[in-house]
C-alpha cells in the first residue's frame, strides 16, 4: 500500500463546475497536509495547507480533512480552464522531515 | 513566484559523470529540502538541510550528497550518474521547525544519456 494515494485521472469537469480531488494516506501520525498544483513542465505550487479536521476555505478552494478516515480532499469551485493541471497531495508525518507525495490527479476543465 | 531559485534550468550529462545542482532559498528560510520527480510521479524526498546540517534523508544511495552554506543556499551533488537519475530535481525552502510548509523552486531538468 502506498503511503499517499490519489486517483491519477484524468478528472474531467466542465467550466464552472465543482472539481473534487481526493487523497488517502496510511500513516495515522500524519500531522500536516498540503495541496500543490503542478502545470506541465513546471514545479509544484502550494495551494493550501490544512492541519485540523474539518474544512478550510481560501477563495475558490476548500480543503477538507478527516483524520479518522485518513483522507484529505480539495474542492475547486467555479472551475476554470486555467485550473487544468496535476494536483499533488502531500503529507508530513510527525517526527519526519520529508513531505510524502501522492502521484497526483490530472484535472481537465473543459471550456 | 516563491523566491526560491535553482540553477541550471536544464542539464544533459552522460552515464558515469558527476553533476552539481544549486538552490537559493527564500529570504528568511533556513531549511532546504531536495526532491527528485520522475515523469508521471510525485516528488520523492532526497534529503533536508537545516542550519547547514543534514536533517533527514530519504531512500537514496550515498552517491547523492549535499551541502548547505551559511547563507542557507544549498547544493545537490550526484556522482556516477545512472540513466534512472534522469528527472526533475526540485529544491524547496521553508522557515524551519515548527513551520513545515515548503515552497518549491522552478526545478532543474536533468537528462542522463
Amino acid at each position: 500500500q502506498k503511503e499517499v494515494e490519489q486517483n491519477s485521472g484524468p478528472l474531467s469537469v466542465p467550466e464552472g463546475a465543482i472539481a473534487s480531488l481526493n487523497c488517502t494516506y496510511s500513516d495515522r501520525v500524519s500531522q500536516s497536509f498540503f495541496w500543490y498544483r503542478q502545470y506541465s513542465g513546471k514545479s509544484p505550487e502550494l495551494i493550501m495547507s490544512i492541519y485540523s479536521n474539518g474544512d478550510k476555505e481560501d477563495g475558490r478552494f476548500t480543503a477538507q480533512l478527516n483524520k479518522a478516515s485518513q483522507y484529505v480532499s480539495l474542492l475547486i469551485r467555479d472551475s476554470q480552464p486555467s485550473d487544468s493541471a496535476t494536483y499533488l497531495c502531500a503529507v508530513k508525518v510527525a517526527g519526519r522531515r520529508a513531505l510524502t507525495f501522492g502521484s497526483g490527479t490530472r484535472l481537465q476543465v473543459q471550456p | 513566484e516563491t523566491g526560491v531559485t535553482q540553477s541550471p534550468t536544464h542539464l544533459i550529462k552522460t552515464r558515469g559523470q558527476q553533476v552539481t545542482l544549486r538552490c537559493s532559498s527564500q529570504s528568511g528560510h533556513n531549511t532546504v529540502s531536495w526532491y527528485q520527480q520522475a515523469l508521471g510521479q510525485g516528488p520523492q524526498f532526497i534529503f533536508q538541510y537545516y542550519r547547514e546540517e543534514e536533517n533527514g534523508r530519504g531512500n537514496f544511495p550515498p552517491r547523492f550528497s549535499g551541502l548547505q552554506f551559511p547563507n542557507y543556499s544549498s547544493e545537490l551533488n550526484v556522482n556516477a550518474l545512472e540513466l534512472d537519475d534522469s528527472a526533475l530535481y526540485l529544491c524547496a525552502s521553508s522557515l524551519g521547525p515548527p513551520d513545515d510548509t515548503q515552497y518549491f523552486g522552478p526545478g532543474t531538468r536533468l537528462t542522463v544519456l
